[in-house]
């Protein structure tokens, strides 16, 4: 079975700038979750969506917002974008609500 | 807050050695622990979990303990390999119930031959 994709796998955007990131969860997967790893750190949480509802959002700003689609498909929108967006931007899915969440290989962003 | 910690920033051991990974966490109500191994470039994979009503489980040549009293877990690598070669983080999903992983900054093995 396929994994988490993701796409795309790298991205260089400037200041300013809006950027949609898409993330297809493991099949069968109804939880999607978005994390932000910058170089050196671990990830952070960002938001979390289960049956195409926000269901938990992290410490980031407005600028900063995602969706869940019918096929439990997610994009995660960054407008305005900062020189400190530039990050390994991370998507998880998992089964249901007392299941693992598993990986997938991440889109880098680079902001100039 | 809550945060999740690690002893070491880099732990380099000889192969065929075994390795011992720490991690400290600090809220006392979460209950599900994930090891994740991150290869350079790719995303965090899974290892290992544990809950919090067990303080120890194997899988292949790894071994996860738990110990609630002093917020500690501890990943341990049986006869390193060169493959084992990662970032290694130990995650805090708080409630069984919630997506919100608390990561901490992670530990480099280094496994020389």
């Amino acid at each position: 079975d396929a994994g988490v994709t993701q796409s795309p796998t790298h991205l260089i955007k400037t200041r300013g700038q809006q950027v949609t990131l898409r993330c297809s969860p493991i099949s069968g997967h109804k939880s999607v979750s978005w994390y932000q790893q910058v170089l050196g750190q671990g990830p952070q949480f960002i938001f979390q969506y289960y049956e195409k509802e926000e269901r938990g959002r992290g410490n980031f700003p407005d600028r900063f917002s995602a969706r869940q689609f019918p096929n439990y498909s997610s994009e995660l929108n960054v407008n305005a974008l900062l020189l400190g967006d530039s990050a390994l931007y991370l998507c998880a899915s998992r089964l249901g609500i007392q299941e693992t969440q598993y990986f997938g290989p991440g889109t880098r962003l680079l902001v100039l | 807050g809550e945060s999740v910690g690690l002893h070491l920033p880099t732990l380099s051991v000889q192969e065929g050695d075994n390795s011992i990974i720490n991690c400290a966490y600090s809220n006392s109500a979460s209950d599900y622990f994930i090891w994740y191994k991150q290869e350079s470039g790719k995303g965090p994979q899974f290892i290992i979990d544990i809950r919090s009503n067990m303080d120890k489980r194997q899988g292949q040549r790894v071994t996860v303990l738990l110990n609630k009293t002093v917020k500690h877990l501890s990943l341990q690598i049986a006869a390193t390999q060169p493959g084992d070669s990662a970032v290694y983080f130990c995650a805090d999903q708080g409630a069984y119930n919630t997506d919100k992983l608390i990561f901490g900054t992670g530990t480099r093995l280094q496994v020389f031959p």
